[in-house]
């Protein structure tokens, strides 16, 4: 079955550029009509969705992240990665990489049915 | 922004039926997917658009849906059931595609 792995730097300073990397496997990333989506959740505290992207490239974001942040897809490497800049220590947090469900109709709806084990994150000098 | 409101707790005593509600306006026009998320682990889903079981998720589990407030269920809880439980959506205009409630702590007695 597909399986996700988070991979990156564990702690990144004030004002840099957070950078995570999330390796499917078990499953092609192109395909099916999946999109793939980073959530995260500070200590203690509730989840926050940051954003997804197609296979194919398309991109949204949450509005409250879109000024920061980057997601992008590697097919040929089965990866999808993100990049959020100018961190503080408000983006300390349990970074999740997940797989998500996406359909446009009528109603239109996404979920996510499989999700990485996370990776922590602290933004420290 | 767009909300979805959770009560931050539930307890119910084992074997009784647990009961926790998302409200949030858009949800008679959205579906919405509920999280089981145990410590130190990642969020399972457990209910996707509104009351559809994913595959290996007990029977005991289960939602519905009724105007802007949806409910997800557990009947007969066990003491296994004890987790935090997340619900999803997104608002209607599409500004907001994905957004959680702030989570339900269920506590088994």
């Amino acid at each position: 079955q597909v399986q996700l792995q988070e991979s990156g730097p564990g702690l990144v300073k004030p004002s840099q550029t957070l950078s995570l990397t999330c390796t499917v496997s078990g499953g092609s990333i192109s395909s099916g009509n999946y999109y793939w989506s980073w959530i995260r959740q500070p200590a203690g505290r509730g989840l926050e969705w940051i954003g997804r992207i197609s296979a194919s490239g398309t991109t949204i974001y949450n509005p409250s992240l879109e000024s920061r942040v980057t997601i992008s897809v590697d097919s040929s490497k089965n990866q999808f990665s993100l990049k959020l800049n100018s961190v503080t220590a408000a983006d300390t947090a349990l970074y999740f990489c997940a797989r998500g469900v996406f359909w446009t109709g009528y109603y239109s709806y996404y979920y996510m049915d499989v999700w990485g084990k996370g990776t922590t994150v602290t933004v420290s000098s | 922004s767009y909300e979805l409101t959770q009560p931050p707790s539930v307890s119910v005593s084992p074997g009784q039926t647990a009961r926790i509600t998302c409200s949030g306006d858009a949800l008679p026009r959205q579906y919405t997917h509920w999280y089981q998320q145990k410590p130190g682990q990642a969020p399972v889903l457990v209910i996707y658009k509104d009351s559809e079981r994913p595959s290996g998720i007990p029977q005991r589990f289960s939602g519905s849906s009724s105007g802007t407030t949806v409910t997800f269920a557990i009947s007969g809880v066990q003491a296994e059931d004890e987790a935090d439980y997340y619900c999803q959506s997104a608002d209607s205009s599409g500004t907001y595609p994905v957004v959680f409630g702030g989570g339900t702590k269920l506590t088994v007695l």
